[in-house]
Parts: C-alpha cells; sequence; structure tokens
C-alpha cells in the first residue's frame, strides 16, 4: 500500500520528442505527487508537483497528467533536450506535517542528439 | 538558496566499523531525512527528525541509528558497518509547515564497506 510503481527503468528518446514516464500508486491517501530529477553526481531537486484536484500540471515543457480514478501519474517531457538527460523520480506522500514522501524505483532518460 | 551539505562525497570503511554520516542544512528547516539510494531500487527512507532530539524510523532503519543534537544538523550512524551497507546516502530537509514543500538534497556520501 505504500509503493509507488514506475516505469520504464530507463527511456531512450531522440532530440524534440515526448518523453514519458508513469507511475501508479495504491494508497489513497496520497495526495500530493511531485517529480524529482537528478543530475550525475548532484542529489534529486523537485521538478514540478500536483495535486489530486486537478488533472494537469503544466511547467513549460514539463507536463503532469494525473488520472486519480486509476491512481496513476505520468511526467510529459516535451521537445526533449539533451540537457534533460537524468534520472527521474515520482513520488508520493499525505498531507501530514511531516513531509514524508514514498519514491517510485527512478527512470534513467537519455536523449540523444 | 537552500543548501544541504553532507560531510563527504566518497567514503571507504572495514565491515564491523562504526560509521558517521554528517549533514548540516542552513534554512532552519524542521524536518530532516536520510535515505539510500540502489540502482533499480529507487530513494528507501532510513530515518527522518521532525525537530531537535526527536527521530521517527523509516522503511529500512535496521542497522542504522541517527542523531539530532542541533536542529541545522543530522547525523546518520551505522553501529556496525557490513557490506550490504555499500551504497549512495541522501540527506534532505524541509519545512515542516503547512502544504507540501519541496525537499532539499544534498549531493549524497557514496559509501563502501570493504
Amino acid at each position: 500500500q505504500q509503493q509507488v510503481k514506475q516505469s520504464p527503468q530507463s527511456l531512450i528518446v531522440q532530440k524534440g520528442g515526448i518523453s514519458i514516464i508513469n507511475c501508479a500508486y495504491e494508497n489513497t491517501a496520497f495526495d500530493y505527487f511531485p517529480w524529482y530529477q537528478q543530475f550525475p553526481g548532484k542529489g534529486p531537486a523537485l521538478l514540478i508537483a500536483i495535486r489530486p484536484d486537478v488533472s494537469e500540471k503544466k511547467e513549460g515543457r514539463f507536463t503532469i497528467s494525473f488520472n486519480k480514478s486509476a491512481k496513476q501519474f505520468s511526467l510529459h517531457i516535451m521537445d526533449s533536450q539533451p540537457g534533460d538527460s537524468a534520472t527521474y523520480f515520482c513520488a508520493a506522500s499525505k498531507n501530514t506535517g511531516f513531509q514524508k514522501l514514498v519514491f517510485g524505483t527512478g527512470t534513467r532518460l537519455l536523449v540523444s542528439p | 538558496d537552500v543548501k544541504v551539505t553532507q560531510s563527504s562525497r566518497y567514503l571507504v570503511k572495514r565491515t564491523g566499523e562504526k560509521v558517521f554520516l554528517e549533514c548540516v542544512q542552513d534554512m532552519d528547516h524542521e524536518n530532516m531525512f536520510w535515505y539510500r539510494q540502489d540502482p533499480g531500487l529507487g530513494l528507501r527512507l532510513i530515518y527522518f527528525s521532525y525537530d531537535v532530539k526527536m527521530k521517527e524510523k523509516g522503511d529500512i532503519p535496521e542497522g542504522y541509528s541517527v542523531s539530532r543534537e542541533k536542529k541545522e544538523r543530522f547525523s546518520l550512524i551505522l553501529e556496525s558497518a557490513s557490506t550490504n551497507q555499500t551504497s549512495m546516502y541522501l540527506c534532505a530537509s524541509t519545512t515542516g509547515a503547512g502544504a507540501p514543500q519541496p525537499q532539499h538534497f544534498g549531493d549524497g556520501t557514496r559509501l563502501s564497506i570493504l
């Protein structure tokens, strides 16, 4: 019930293409769904996040789509660039003061020039 | 800009040693976390702390302990290091108040236990 399942494990996309990473959860108490981006040698950093009261959130080339009934959410990267090559983690948390996150297993994205 | 500093980027220790990993944050955050990151397993929570001297077990606390004597500093302790604790360790912090806030991560300590 605490797990967040993420797929694919790795992804290769051509420059200019669309990258799509999917996550699914079981715990209906989760109500905050962030995505973190991690470059080699660095810690993860928040990329974009969504609450379940909306079905989509867009920030620049990055969009989260959220399907509450299916308990799934996904990250879309439009016009993917080589600089987007990184590992992406989805996560989920309940709205408590502890801000405790459950992370997916990560997707290594490579955008080829 | 929030800064979370982990004392070592790389550390090599021997089986059975007591190992200390240190983390300092400069934003007066209430919550601090220790994760380990392993390929194919993502980030797994070891311990977290929501106040000075307060701690809570995460998902994989066995073999670890923590200490938070000052608000800005959160230490992870491997009581008797074993080879299966070879991993990347990440520290994070966030404010405890209100709506969910970003967790700010350090750049990690890659620990090898020989």
